[in-house]
């Protein structure tokens, strides 16, 4: 079992549909990622939260729309998205500014846009 | 700038074979360094760490050393299952801030 939770393991939308991904953690970790993921490739990283505070946005499309309401939950909204966006999202969790310290993964969610 | 060079696969081995997959990394200061594994269906799971040189992580059966004048860290496991067929990630995260950067896999294969 991961320490990350993502919600729902599942997802097929159709390109004008509105739809989000949901992320937990209980280990107090203080920063948090979103990481999508095409098949056989490494993640790519999307953005980046550090204490609920957005730190990192990769040049990603307005169509995906991150939010950190407290220090447990992430979310990613999800608006009118191309079938190109038809991956594996990955949430991660870690130790803010420790930089020892690994990120924990979710089993993410499998995005398909039909 | 900060990257990781992971060796290509796929990879197929015979059960209880030797495992070796390279990786070495471009950072600046001392970053610490990640094996990660995916099974298929399955987020990324981590496999073992080093935080400093000549730190040795091991899990499961597998080992790798941190090498600083090597600048590496490759993953061995001296006598793999069916078990371990997954994609292994090498990964660093730098000595300040809160991104990580990772290889592009290898796909392990074992067959019985």
């Amino acid at each position: 079992d991961t320490e990350v939770t993502q919600t729902p393991k599942h997802l097929v939308m159709g390109m004008t549909n509105k739809k989000s991904l949901k992320c937990e953690q209980h280990m107090g970790h203080r920063a948090m990622y979103w990481y999508k993921q095409k098949a056989k490739k490494p993640p790519e990283l999307m953005f980046v939260y550090s204490y609920e505070k957005l730190s990192i946005n990769e040049s990603v499309p307005s169509r995906f729309s991150p939010e950190c309401p407290n220090s447990s939950l992430l979310n990613l909204h999800l608006h009118a998205l191309q079938p190109e966006d038809s991956a594996l999202y990955l949430c991660a969790s870690s130790h803010g500014g420790q930089s020892n310290q690994p990120q924990h993964f979710g089993d993410g969610t499998r995005l398909s846009i039909l | 700038g900060n990257s990781v060079t992971q060796m290509e696969g796929p990879v197929t081995l015979s059960e209880e074979a030797f495992l070796t997959i390279n990786c070495t990394y471009t950072a600046t200061g001392y970053p610490s360094l990640f094996w990660y594994v995916q099974y298929p269906g399955e987020g990324l799971q981590l496999l073992l760490k080093a935080t400093k040189a000549d730190d040795k992580g091991s899990n499961k059966g597998f080992e790798a050393t941190y090498r600083k004048e090597t600048t590496s860290f490759h993953l061995e496991k001296g006598s793999v299952q069916v078990s371990d067929s997954a994609v292994y990630f090498c990964a660093l995260r730098r000595i300040t801030g809160n991104q990580f950067y990772f290889g592009t896999g290898t796909s392990l294969t074992v067959i019985p």
